[in-house]
């Protein structure tokens, strides 16, 4: 069975510093991976995904993460932070059964 | 632009007094979803649709209802809302022709019970 685990549910940083949001995730096959974003009372939004090939993924508002197969972390990084970015990040994996399998999310406190 | 769109928005019920919320998509999407999540947690899926195939989570309560009558519109019905229901109610597609399924999501319909 599939999980995936976040080991911060908080997470305070300073506007323009960088912030890492950690993702463990489990599974006995090939898992695909996201990253997604839910600003207050909205939906969510895909920030990014992997697939497979390259391990360091780009995606939307400048976030990237790496997959590091061995550690079983896909991390989420961004160099620079905007108050923009405050909302909550889920994690999560899929082996393509038509399931999503969600991370409880961590929420990115940017300060002043 | 194609997008997810989920009516109403807000929605006010009473304890026991059946309500339907509604998704309609206009990206063609074979898969369906609904997910309920209650306040700081994870979205927790209760059923999903491929084209008219309806797959129901083990967990999802009898209460919790769902009908696509075409391939645009997916409704959820909750017949008889408890207090334990209040949550937002999130509606998400796929196209399961593209490996792997990445799911995009509306907006979401926050449901409040008195």
């Amino acid at each position: 069975a599939q999980s995936v685990t976040q080991l911060d549910s908080q997470v305070p940083v300073f506007e323009e510093a960088p912030v890492e949001l950690r993702c463990n995730y489990s599974s006995s096959v090939s898992v695909y991976l996201f990253w997604y974003v839910q600003y207050p009372n909205q939906g969510l939004q895909l920030l990014l995904k992997y697939l497979s090939g390259s391990t360091l993924v780009k995606g939307i508002n400048g976030f990237e993460a790496e997959f590091n197969k061995s550690q079983t972390s896909f991390h989420l990084r961004k160099p620079s932070v905007h108050i923009s970015d405050t909302a909550e990040y889920f994690c999560a994996v899929s082996d393509r059964d038509d399931k999503i399998i969600f991370g409880k999310g961590t929420r990115l406190h940017i300060l002043p | 632009d194609a997008m997810v769109i989920q009516n109403p928005r807000y929605q006010v019920t009473q304890f026991g007094k059946p309500v339907t919320l509604s998704c309609s998509q206009t990206l063609n999407h074979n898969v369906m979803y609904w997910y309920q999540q209650k306040s700081s947690q994870a979205p927790k899926l209760l059923f999903h649709y491929y084209d008219k195939d309806f797959n129901n989570e083990a967990d999802t309560p009898d209460n919790f209802q769902s009908r696509r009558p075409n391939t645009s519109f997916c409704f959820l019905d909750i017949r008889s809302p408890g207090l334990g229901d209040a949550a937002m109610y999130l509606c998400a597609t796929s196209d399961r022709t593209v490996a792997p399924d990445t799911q995009y999501f509306g907006p979401g319909t926050r449901l409040t019970v008195l």
